[in-house]
């Protein structure tokens, strides 16, 4: 069974470029939900993609957008990138047929802003 | 609204001492409750979680917790650690009316000593 992935591993961007980071789901696994943390801190909800449909959002704002492809994998695009975006994003996937909806964590991507 | 309070945010130990790492929640409705570990530069990794049913709840690595409806507590413990267990844990809670939406806590540190 495969587990979650996440692509690249690092990456620095400037301030008010964009940036696309990937992730793919695990096995069997029909949900993709993205998390910001930031360095000291816990995750922080950003989406989650059903059916490559956005199904829920957390506090941020749109420049933070994502899709989910018919393979289940997905993307998360943040545009205008702030100083404050320089975090660890973490992708989780979860299947709807779990009651509980358990959610698996990828190893994540460290994006650094300057 | 669904909250985690993490109340320790370091927990230093020595090497084959018990430990517990304290989780407190807050929910108007029923949860699901989870731990979670990472390892330094890692994803997040479940140790347990919480459906309903029995309130102690074993995981891996020798982890349990138990939920404490009455406290809104759901403590991670475990009765002898070694240098491994050395890591970041995050207690996380969704609530049924909030989607597949985790909220975690601010996380706290286990530091294990020889």
């Amino acid at each position: 069974e495969t587990g979650v992935t996440q692509s690249p591993t690092h990456l620095i961007k400037t301030r008010g470029q964009q940036v696309t980071l990937r992730c793919s789901s695990q096995s069997g696994h029909n949900t993709v939900s993205w998390y910001q943390q930031a360095l000291g801190q816990g995750p922080q909800f950003i989406f989650q993609y059903y059916r490559e449909e956005e199904n829920g959002r957390g506090n941020f704002p749109p420049r933070f957008s994502g899709l989910q492809f018919p393979n289940y994998s997905s993307e998360l695009n943040v545009n205008a990138l702030e100083l404050d975006d320089s975090a660890l994003y973490l992708c989780a996937s979860s299947q709807t047929w779990d009651p509980v909806e358990t959610q698996y964590f990828g190893p994540g991507t460290r994006l650094l802003v300057l | 609204a669904q909250s985690v309070t993490q109340l320790d945010s370091q927990v230093p130990v020595f090497e084959e001492a018990p430990v517990e790492l304290r989780c407190n929640y807050s929910s108007s409705v029923s949860v699901y409750l989870f731990w979670y570990v990472q390892y330094p530069n890692q994803g997040l990794q479940l140790l347990l979680k919480y459906l309903s049913g029995s309130t102690l709840v074993k995981g891996i690595n020798g982890f349990e917790a138990e939920f404490n409806k009455s406290q809104t507590s759901f403590h991670l413990r475990k009765p002898s650690v070694h240098i491994s267990d050395t890591a970041e844990y995050f207690c996380a809670v969704r609530s049924a009316n909030a989607g597949n939406m985790l909220t975690f806590g601010g996380g706290t540190r286990l530091m294990v000593k020889p």
